[in-house]
């Protein structure tokens, strides 16, 4: 099984709807992210998370929410999708007490329609 | 704040040659690490190599190497010998205290 799992790998939602996504973990990391990937623009920051009760807004929060459940969960909703969200989407973890290597979910490929 | 930049939206090579992929870095952490990932078409994220502010000798992995100039703050990565399979998105990122933060990333293309 994976370190990192997504769920769902694809996802096709109307504009306006509600979606979560979800993100577990296996490597007992304390630290989470959830980034949105769009071409030409890399990885973009959009929550993270020290721990269950430290969550800090990225730098492309708008329209997006987070929940981190245990210390093994971490999803990312978004509240009334629009098209311009359509995008990959990954979760990530790293550990504070190493040299920080990401580790990486497979991505969530997110259309809205 | 953290900074990356990659300055080279796409690159091409021929199969057997070296490449390099730029990656400059602009932090205030005095401890800092920075990564080299890929990704190929199916989208995952793999890891390349690594290196620290305070590593002394530049990091190689296999062929991959990377060419640190902290003066210059810079974190090149070389990859000798290029193969096909080498085609790929490449991603470079500074480990901060708080985030990681990635630069925009190199569309690199391998031809026969």
């Amino acid at each position: 099984d994976a370190d990192v799992t997504q769920t769902p790998r694809n996802r096709i939602t109307k504009t306006g709807k509600r979606i979560m996504l979800e993100c577990s973990q296996t490597k007992g990391h304390d630290r989470m992210y959830w980034y949105r990937q769009d071409p030409g623009l890399g990885l973009r920051l959009i929550y993270y998370s020290f721990d269950v009760k430290d969550i800090n807004k990225g730098e492309i929060s708008d329209g997006y929410s987070v929940s981190r459940q245990a210390q093994a969960k971490f999803s990312l909703s978004l509240e009334s999708a629009i098209p311009n969200q359509t995008a990959l989407y990954f979760c990530a973890t790293s550990d504070v007490n190493t040299r920080g290597e990401a580790f990486f979910g497979q991505g969530t490929r997110l259309t809205v329609v | 704040a953290q900074k990356i930049t990659q300055t080279q939206p796409g690159m091409f090579v021929q199969e057997k040659e070296a490449v390099t992929l730029d990656c400059t870095y602009d932090t205030s952490d005095p401890s800092y690490g920075l990564f080299w990932y890929k990704q190929p078409s199916s989208g995952e994220m793999i890891f390349l190599i690594y290196q620290g502010s305070y590593d002394q000798q530049n990091a190689t992995e296999g062929r991959y190497s990377l060419n640190f100039q902290k003066a210059r703050k810079s974190a090149n990565l070389v990859i000798s010998a290029s193969q096909l399979g080498d085609s790929a998105m490449y991603f470079c990122y500074d480990r901060g205290y708080s985030t990681l933060t990635f630069g925009k990333g190199t569309m690199l293309l391998v031809s026969p």
